[in-house]
């Protein structure tokens, strides 16, 4: 049982690179979402899922686009990459909702240059 | 904006003291969640306390909740050096988005 797992653990970009972000779980969670984490910031929620097929938006979504073709599958892409985006990204799971245990990676740490 | 605000953002304590962290949020809530980083990794989930709860405990931790002044504490019992990290507090807005404060950096000093 591997829980969530993000690849890859780190990634440098040119400044307009694209890239994907990759999250998979094994738990069969409903719930699939992405954080953003700044120094001094927390975490701030970029988009979240609440089942395949089904995407919203969170708290900072500009810049980012995802999609939810499988239960297991969560990918977060960069569409043109800004040094703005230079931050550790988070993928996490949790049982049905928000409202539950949330289960997270173990980060993606992105530098944009 | 963020929904929940730790205080202190930084704390130092020595190995056997208690750790105490506050947390505030803005609107109703569903539950309120807690949550340890340790440097580098992952957030890990401790304890989650429903807005109908007061106060739930699990091992060393003891969490409360007053939803009347929209704030919850976390306290450590005993710390240890090993409790050295980040602790976050978490509400949902709704079903659907669960909000992280900023933080609280502790440090246990063996």
């Amino acid at each position: 049982n591997a829980g969530v797992t993000q690849t890859p653990k780190f990634q440098v970009l040119k400044t307009g690179q694209s890239m994907t972000l990759q999250c998979a779980q094994d738990m069969n969670h409903e719930y699939m979402s992405w954080y953003r984490q700044d120094p001094g910031m927390g975490l701030r929620l970029i988009h979240y899922s609440v089942g395949a097929g089904i995407t919203d938006q969170g708290e900072v979504p500009n810049g980012y686009n995802v999609s939810r073709s499988t239960t297991e599958d969560f990918p977060l892409r960069l569409l043109s990459a800004a040094p703005s985006q230079t931050s550790v990204y988070f993928c996490a799971s949790s049982y049905r909702n928000a409202n539950t245990e949330a289960f997270f990676g173990q980060g993606t740490r992105l530098t944009v240059v | 904006s963020q929904q929940g605000e730790e205080d202190p953002q930084a704390l130092s304590i020595q190995e056997g003291e208690n750790a105490t962290m506050n947390c505030s949020y803005k609107t109703s809530i569903n539950n309120l969640q807690w949550y340890r980083q340790n440097s580098g990794r992952g957030l890990v989930h401790l304890i989650l306390i429903r807005s109908n709860e007061r106060e739930k405990h699990s091992g060393r931790l003891r969490v409360t909740l007053d939803t009347s002044k929209k704030s919850s504490s976390l306290l450590i019992t005993a710390s240890r050096a090993a409790d050295t990290a980040s602790y976050f507090c978490a509400t949902d807005d709704s079903s659907y988005k669960l909000i992280f404060g900023s933080g609280t950096r502790l440090l246990v000093r063996p």
